[in-house]
């Protein structure tokens, strides 16, 4: 299967750390991705981690893999207001870097001041 | 540099009627991929150029949508006739060839009325 599956929304409070999850069913892929897609904006690669990575830490962004569960969290520390925009989480179908993705439905993140 | 640029940024048609949606490339990007967000669904993955040529077209839904890249540069997206259920957000991606990371644009609003 190629199912990935996203929480729809999640709403937190300026400064409080944000947890998005994303479980998926493909285990072959090289690549797992988090996507941010700002109003009015395009699809912006936020980060990625290589499957047999069990964490990458990038500034405010840390994100999780447990390749057991097939289970990939993205959790921004001292969330702002900026940060509200979709997460779309996405896989690679296959192990190929084909550039052929695999998207979840996205998780609307709300910022409140 | 200028990113992906897509073009119409919306367009409202009725059913039955024709569109044509245009993608541009960041220059020197092999790689071309349309992608489709339905009603807040999941983002699809749709076809796949490497220069003027169809590598992956398994996502395109039915005949009705005809991709083309003549000259290995800009591509067309042309839905006729459109059907109520094509409306949504259609994306193009670029990337240079060996590389993962795909570009986006900001998207092609449709909406089949």
């Amino acid at each position: 299967g190629e199912d990935v599956e996203q929480s729809l929304f999640l709403s937190v409070r300026e400064g409080d750390s944000s947890v998005i999850n994303c479980t998926y069913t493909d285990s072959s892929s090289t690549y797992l991705y988090w996507y941010k897609q700002e109003p009015g904006a395009g699809l912006q690669l936020l980060t990625y981690i290589f499957s047999n990575m069990d964490m990458k830490q990038d500034q405010r962004l840390t994100v999780l893999l447990n390749k057991k569960d097939k289970h990939l969290s993205l959790r921004i520390a001292d969330t702002q207001t900026g940060d509200s925009a979709i997460y779309f989480c996405a896989h690679e179908w296959g192990s190929s870097n084909t550039g052929k993705l695999i998207f979840g439905q996205g998780t609307t993140l709300q910022v409140k001041p | 540099e200028a990113g992906v640029t897509q073009f119409p940024s919306h367009s409202v048609i009725e059913k039955g009627q024709t569109v044509t949606l245009r993608c541009d490339p960041i220059s020197g990007h092999d790689n071309l991929y349309w992608y489709r967000r339905v009603m807040g669904k999941e983002i699809k993955f749709l076809l796949h150029f490497v220069k003027e040529s169809k590598q992956d077209e398994s996502g395109m839904p039915n005949n009705r949508f005809l991709a083309e890249r003549t000259g290995g540069t800009y591509s067309t997206l042309k839905v006729q006739p459109a059907e109520l259920e094509d409306s949504g957000v259609y994306f193009c991606a670029s990337s240079q060839v060996g590389t993962g990371e795909l570009f986006f644009g900001e998207g092609s609003r449709l909406t089949v009325l």
